[in-house]
């Protein structure tokens, strides 16, 4: 499967615990984006990156937040103190920059805070 | 407020019918995709369109980009129980690939 992969599907967590999704792009993919999806709602953007550089995070991402991608191939969403507010699925997709106006999304890391 | 509204949220049909919904958008857009999302999966990509007045199509499925890119609309005919889903309207502003999504129509077709 060549697709955008990511991991946990599934986290449950206590409130004020960190937990940490990990995604991989398509391989030949320079772009990397992370969305966060409640019920009911539309992905909401949080951030993008170009190779290993951020180039933009949503007013959404609170300093809770980080989001990494040290050598421009996988990425990383940490969530620290978690709350419960914080509960949804954080989705991850890629694009290649150039070839169009086409993002791939993966299958999400549902996030349950209780 | 949304960048991109969809309409109607909701909406549930009987196999055989046909269907549109709706995406629109005060603001222009360089390019519009529709995804498909069933539940506890991401979104999988339908179809994307560039051009204004594009008219593409997918099986059953018809696509049109408005002719001043601000808006879309997906035609289901004949639905059937399998097209079930979240049907997700995404919109990018300046080609810098940054989506702005709306919140979906979600579709249920009864057999």
């Amino acid at each position: 499967d060549t697709g955008v992969s990511q991991d946990p599907r599934h986290k449950i967590t206590k409130r004020g615990q960190n937990v940490t999704f990990r995604c991989d792009p398509i391989s030949e993919h320079n772009r990397l984006y992370w969305y966060r999806q409640t019920l009911g709602q539309g992905p909401e953007f949080l951030t993008y990156f170009q190779n290993e550089a951020q180039l933009e995070k949503s007013r959404l991402l609170s300093d809770r937040f980080s989001a990494e991608r040290p050598k421009g191939s996988f990425s990383t969403l940490e969530i620290q103190r978690t709350e419960q507010g914080d509960s949804a699925m954080y989705l991850c997709a890629s694009s290649f920059q150039g070839t169009g106006n086409t993002i791939y999304f993966g299958e999400g890391s549902w996030l349950t805070v209780v | 407020t949304q960048l991109l509204e969809q309409s109607p949220q909701f909406l549930s049909i009987q196999e055989g019918e046909n269907l549109t919904v709706y995406c629109n958008s005060s603001s222009v857009f360089s390019s519009l995709q529709w995804y498909r999302q069933e539940p506890g999966e991401g979104p999988v990509l339908l179809v994307t369109v560039v051009t204004g007045g594009e008219v593409k199509k997918l099986k059953r499925l018809t696509f049109q980009f408005g002719d001043a890119r601000k808006d879309s609309s997906l035609h289901i005919t004949a639905a059937q129980p399998g097209d079930t889903g979240l049907y997700l309207c995404a919109g990018d502003r300046n080609n810098f690939n940054k989506f702005y999504f709306g919140s979906g129509t979600k579709l249920n077709v009864k057999p």
